[in-house]
């Protein structure tokens, strides 16, 4: 299965309502992060969050990190109908030989804010 | 300052045919890295250069491959098409590594291959 797992993979919610989303992973990384990508196009950064880093804030945006749990959330408050896009997590595979580390991307969870 | 440039935008190729994918980093940014994104598999990495030489790579077959030149322009190759190569490539580039800092996506080329 893949190294990050977002869920759910679809979520609706009230403009104006928080939407939480989640991502988890296999192996010890050092940092998430959590992209943004609307309607099939090019994915927009979002946050980074070290493995030391518990928690980070970025306006709407907060996102904590379980590594304890390998899990790591997103919650972004008071949702717009601009929000409405899909949200991936990615980490870093390091498998340990030359040239082999990996950059997984989750499946991603549809986000859609409904009016 | 100009964002990631992807060129083309749109292609659509024939079956055992090959194409070559452009893609204009950032000024400054040294790390340029792609991606393949289609519905089943979704997002995966293909591989990444840093200074013009290729640093780390995904699971893809020897037809993927790529370069980075001495501007950090990098190109993707893709030979004897299939139809299952059919899918967004997206580019990022970034100063290190897409891993340890912010990376900046271009928006994509979609290839069709029929």
């Amino acid at each position: 299965s893949q190294q990050g797992e977002e869920d759910p993979q679809a979520l609706s919610i009230q403009e104006g309502e928080n939407a939480t989303m989640n991502c988890s992973y296999k192996t010890s990384i050092n940092n998430l992060q959590w992209y943004r990508q609307n309607s099939g196009r090019g994915l927009v950064h979002l946050i980074l969050i070290r493995s030391n880093e518990r928690e980070k804030h970025s306006g709407r945006l907060r996102v904590t990190l379980d590594t304890s749990k390998k899990s790591s959330s997103l919650l972004i408050t008071a949702s717009r109908a601009a929000d409405t896009a899909s949200y991936f997590c990615a980490t870093f595979l390091s498998v340990g030989m030359n040239r082999d580390d990996k950059i997984i991307f989750g499946k991603g969870t549809r986000l859609h804010i409904l009016p | 300052k100009a964002g990631v440039t992807q060129t083309p935008r749109y292609l659509i190729k024939t079956r055992g045919q090959q194409v070559t994918l452009s893609c204009s980093p950032i000024s400054g940014h040294r790390s340029v890295s792609w991606y393949q994104q289609t519905p089943g598999q979704g997002l995966q990495f293909l591989f990444e250069y840093f200074s013009e030489t290729q640093r780390n790579k995904g699971n893809f077959p020897g037809r993927f491959s790529g370069r980075q030149f001495s501007n950090s322009r990098s190109e993707m190759n893709v030979s004897t098409l299939e139809l299952g190569d059919s899918a967004l490539y997206l580019c990022a580039s970034s100063l290190v590594g897409p891993m340890n800092t912010e990376a900046f996506f271009g928006q994509g080329t979609r290839l069709t291959v029929v």
